[in-house]
This record gives structure tokens, C-alpha cells and sequence, in this order.
């Protein structure tokens, strides 16, 4: 099945900076792969998304990049904020049809230190 | 964006009751929902695929007769944790798929607590 490795584990920025998450899979067939911002007690939230046939793909401050031969993708935060603190998962989703399996990373937890 | 409800938020219960979950979809249908555990500082393990109509699919290692999951409808998707015992204290996610979508909506979760 997909394994999906999430670097680092946890990441402290200074305010203003940027910061930046990578992840790899292992299963070539996946082709869809979603970031998710997750704050303490609270639900995942979709914060950025991109299909295996984009390369990059940016949301204002939000940035993800995609690398299907190497089969990594990373987040990229620019201009970090407080606010910004929370856990970050990435995933690796295979759709096929109807049916579609998520495999998330294991999270970082990103602090912004004001 | 789409919402996804989940109620309770919290719940305590003594070992050897059942706790039912609910999850729905307030402003679109979800043909397929999904069931995450998460243990603290853990990432988001899949448990099962409930889609409308049909039984859930269960992932390997999890036990379906413990973890009922009912999907009767487009907006609502049950999880029955039955005979709960300490060890299934935990925080459980849902998520719903828009029909014919690929994104995932997450709920608020639920905090089991079993004493």
C-alpha cells in the first residue's frame, strides 16, 4: 500500500519567514494530494490541494509543488504568522473511479514565534 | 466551503457502554464518508469507507462487529463504538467526499474518553 514520509517533525520560523514541509510517497498511482492545516482539538481543514498533472500550484501566502518523478511534494508558507501555528499533515490520495484511498504523512507541527 | 458536522465533540463514558457518533454533511451529499482514529501527536489512521446504501469497508486490523459504521443517507454517516473499554479512548474524525469529488471535508472530531 502507499506509505507516505513527512520531514520535519516539528519546525519553529520567526515570524515573516518562510516555511517549508516535504513529503514523499511511495505509490506511483497516486494523483491527488491535499495539505491539511490541523489546530489543537479541532478537525483537519484543506488548506491547499494539487492533481498529479500540475507541477505547482499557489494560494496567495500557500504554495505546493509536485514532483512525480521523484514522487515528492512540499508545502510552502511564505510571510509565516502566528496563526499559521498548528499541525500540517500532507497526503497522498489515489482516485480511481468512485473510489479513493487517503494516506496521510505523519505531521509537522509548525510553530511561529512572533 | 462544504461543512461537515460531528457531534458529540466530547464524550466520557464508563467501560462497557456503547457511544454512537454522527457525522453529516450540511450542504452537500456525500455518497462516501470516512472514519479516522487519531491517538495524540499521531497522524489521522483510516478505519473505514462508509458509502450510502452498502456496508463499510473496513481497514485491515479493525474490528467491525466493535465499530459499527451505518451510512442510511446522502448526509449522514454513524459510527457505533459498541462495548467501549479504555483502550478505545481516542479522537475520531470524520470526513465526507462530495459525489464525483476528490476533496475531503473534515468534521470537528470526537474526544472519547472511556473510564
Amino acid at each position: 500500500g502507499e506509505n507516505v514520509e513527512q520531514h520535519p517533525s516539528t519546525l519553529s520560523v520567526q515570524e515573516g519567514d518562510s516555511a517549508v514541509i516535504k513529503c514523499t510517497y511511495s505509490d506511483s498511482a497516486s494523483n491527488y494530494f491535499p495539505w491539511y492545516k490541523q489546530e489543537l482539538g479541532k478537525g483537519p481543514q484543506l488548506i491547499i490541494d494539487i492533481r498529479s498533472n500540475v507541477g505547482e500550484k499557489k494560494d496567495q501566502r500557500i504554495a505546493v509543488t509536485l514532483n512525480k518523478t521523484a514522487k515528492h511534494f512540499s508545502l510552502h508558507i511564505t510571510e509565516t504568522q502566528p496563526e499559521d501555528s498548528a499541525v500540517y499533515f500532507c497526503a497522498a490520495a489515489l482516485n480511481s473511479g468512485g473510489y479513493q484511498k487517503v494516506t496521510f504523512g505523519t505531521g509537522t507541527k509548525l510553530q511561529v514565534i512572533p | 466551503g462544504a461543512v461537515v458536522s460531528q457531534h458529540p465533540s466530547r464524550v466520557i463514558c464508563k467501560s462497557g457502554t456503547s457511544v454512537k457518533i454522527e457525522c453529516r454533511s450540511l450542504d452537500f451529499q456525500a455518497t462516501t464518508m470516512f472514519w479516522y482514529r487519531q491517538f495524540p501527536k499521531q497522524s489521522l489512521m483510516l478505519m473505514a469507507t462508509s458509502n450510502e446504501g452498502s456496508k463499510a469497508t473496513y481497514e485491515q486490523g479493525v474490528e467491525k462487529d466493535k465499530f459499527l459504521i451505518n451510512h442510511a443517507s446522502l448526509t449522514l454517516s454513524t459510527l457505533t463504538v459498541t462495548s467501549a473499554h479504555p483502550e478505545d479512548s481516542s479522537f475520531y474524525i470524520c470526513s465526507a467526499r462530495v459525489s464525483g469529488g476528490n476533496i475531503q471535508y473534515f468534521g470537528a472530531g470526537t474526544r472519547l474518553s472511556v473510564l
